[in-house]
């Protein structure tokens, strides 16, 4: 079945450092990706997308492009902020019922 | 701006209450899910519903129960809590574009 295997945290980064949050993916057929975020106390949020392969999803600096040769969607931000302190889920689905896939999320914490 | 409520955003209650959380949606989807997540951010599917009259549990077994009367509601009650259902419940809705959308969560603690 589908599947999807995220970095495991947490991670730790100071302000304006470079973040990679790596996800990779097994599926027949051709899934969409997506990052979702979710900051304390809250539900998650749609951060990004992209529906097929070499296609790139970006938000708020945010960066995932589609590799299906490598079958990741690789979470990128060049600058992070204290305000991207969140727990970040990786996330496939196809267009059968339920198959919204979710990795098991990443905390990162920022410090200033 | 939400388009999918959770209500309510908090609870605590005593062993043995019936209890149900609610989840309302503005959208039209036809298909709505409730996840469990617990404190080591995980979710875990408990169930989920395709349309009105429709219900099926998902892969988490829970000892909750659900209902879809109408296309925009779907309550989750629990008959009676025990502090083993203590946790953050969260429901979703899925439209075109394959994406869910959220609510903000019921964060439930059973004493």
């Amino acid at each position: 079945g589908n599947s999807v295997t995220q970095m495991e945290g947490p991670v730790t980064l100071s302000e304006e450092a470079f973040l990679t949050i790596n996800c990779t993916y097994t599926a027949t057929g051709y899934p969409s990706l997506f990052w979702y975020v979710q900051y304390p106390g809250e539900g998650l949020q749609l951060l990004l997308k992209a529906t097929k392969a070499d296609d790139k999803g970006s938000n708020k600096g945010f960066e995932a492009t589609y590799r299906k040769e490598t079958t990741s969607f690789h979470l990128e931000k060049g600058s992070v902020q204290v305000s991207d302190s969140a727990v970040y889920f990786c996330a496939l689905s196809d267009l059968e019922g339920y198959d919204m896939r979710f990795g098991a999320g990443t905390r990162l914490t920022v410090k200033p | 701006e939400a388009d999918i409520y959770q209500t309510p955003r908090y609870l605590v209650i005593g062993t043995g209450k019936k209890i149900t959380l609610e989840c309302s949606q503005t959208m039209g989807h036809d298909k709505m899910y409730w996840y469990q997540q617990d404190p080591g951010m995980e979710l875990h599917l408990i169930h989920y519903s395709y349309g009105v009259n429709s219900t099926e549990k998902g892969d988490l077994s829970s000892e909750s129960t659900v209902s879809r009367i109408r296309t925009e509601h779907f309550p989750l009650t629990l008959e009676s809590a025990r502090p083993s259902h203590t946790s953050q419940y969260l429901c979703a809705s899925r439209g075109s574009g394959r994406g869910y959308t959220f609510g903000s969560g019921t964060r439930l603690t059973v004493v």
